[in-house]
C-alpha cells in the first residue's frame, strides 16, 4: 500500500522546456491538489479537482495544467519551464475535509 | 499576500522552554489544521479544530482556535529536539470549499 506516490523525485529542466510531474494514489479519494514549496515558506496551492473530470485552479496557477481522467492520477504539466519554477512540487489527497496525506515530493530545477 | 499568515517566521529555543506559535487571517474559516513538516517529507497532520473557542491538547501541544474562527495558536510547553520542523497551519478557504491553502509556516529549532 503506497499511498501516494510522486514521479520523478528530482528533476533538472532547462528553461522552455516542458514536462509532467506524476502524482498517484491508491487511496482511492476523491480530492488531490498540488502545492509548491518554495525554500523555508509554506505551500502554497497550485491547482486542485474534487474528482475524476473535475479541476479547478489554486492561489498560483499561471505556467501550470492539470488534468484528472481517473480517480487515481492527477497530473501537473509544466508548458515551457522558468527559473521561477524552481521548487518542490508535493502531491495531496484527502477524503472529505479531512486528514490531507502528502507525497514524498518533486524536487525542481530549472536553469 | 498569503491569507494565512504565520509568526514568528522562525524560531530557536533552548531544550525546556515554552513557545507560541501564531496563526492569523481576516478571513473566517470553517476550521484549521495544524501540521509539521521535516526535511524531506511532506505535511504530517498534527490536529484539526473546528469550533470556536477550541481547545485541543496532544501530549506537550496545546492548540487553540480563536472565538471569531480567523485565528489560531499552538503552544508548545518544555519543547524538546524531537519538536524541531516546520510548523504550519491550513483551512479550506472558501469556507467549507475543498480549496485548501496553507500559513507562510513557521520554522522551529529547539536546541539540547
Amino acid at each position: 500500500n503506497a499511498g501516494v506516490t510522486q514521479t520523478p523525485k528530482f528533476q533538472v529542466l532547462k528553461t522552455g522546456q516542458s514536462m509532467t510531474l506524476q502524482c498517484a494514489q491508491d487511496m482511492n479519494h476523491e480530492y488531490m491538489s498540488w502545492y509548491r514549496q518554495d525554500p523555508g515558506m509554506g505551500l502554497r496551492l497550485i491547482h486542485y479537482s474534487v474528482g475524476a473530470g473535475i479541476t479547478d485552479q489554486g492561489e498560483v496557477p499561471n505556467g501550470y495544467n492539470v488534468s484528472r481522467s481517473t480517480t487515481e492520477d492527477f497530473p501537473l504539466r509544466l508548458l515551457s519551464a522558468a527559473p521561477s519554477q524552481t521548487s518542490v512540487y508535493f502531491c495531496a489527497v484527502r477524503q472529505g475535509r479531512t486528514e490531507a496525506f502528502f507525497g514524498q515530493g518533486t524536487r525542481l530545477t530549472v536553469v | 499576500t498569503q491569507l494565512l499568515e504565520q509568526s514568528p517566521q522562525f524560531l530557536s529555543i533552548q531544550e525546556g522552554e515554552n513557545l507560541t506559535v501564531y496563526c492569523n487571517s481576516s478571513s473566517v474559516f470553517s476550521s484549521l489544521q495544524w501540521y509539521r513538516q521535516e526535511p524531506g517529507e511532506g505535511p504530517v497532520l498534527l490536529v484539526t479544530v473546528v469550533t470556536g473557542g477550541e481547545v485541543k491538547k496532544l501530549k506537550r501541544l496545546t492548540f487553540q482556535f480563536g472565538d471569531a474562527r480567523k485565528d489560531s495558536s499552538l503552544h508548545i510547553t518544555a519543547a524538546q529536539p524531537g519538536d524541531t520542523g516546520l510548523y504550519l497551519c491550513a483551512g479550506g478557504h472558501p469556507p467549507g470549499t475543498y480549496k485548501y491553502i496553507f500559513g507562510t509556516g513557521t520554522r522551529l529549532k529547539v536546541l539540547a
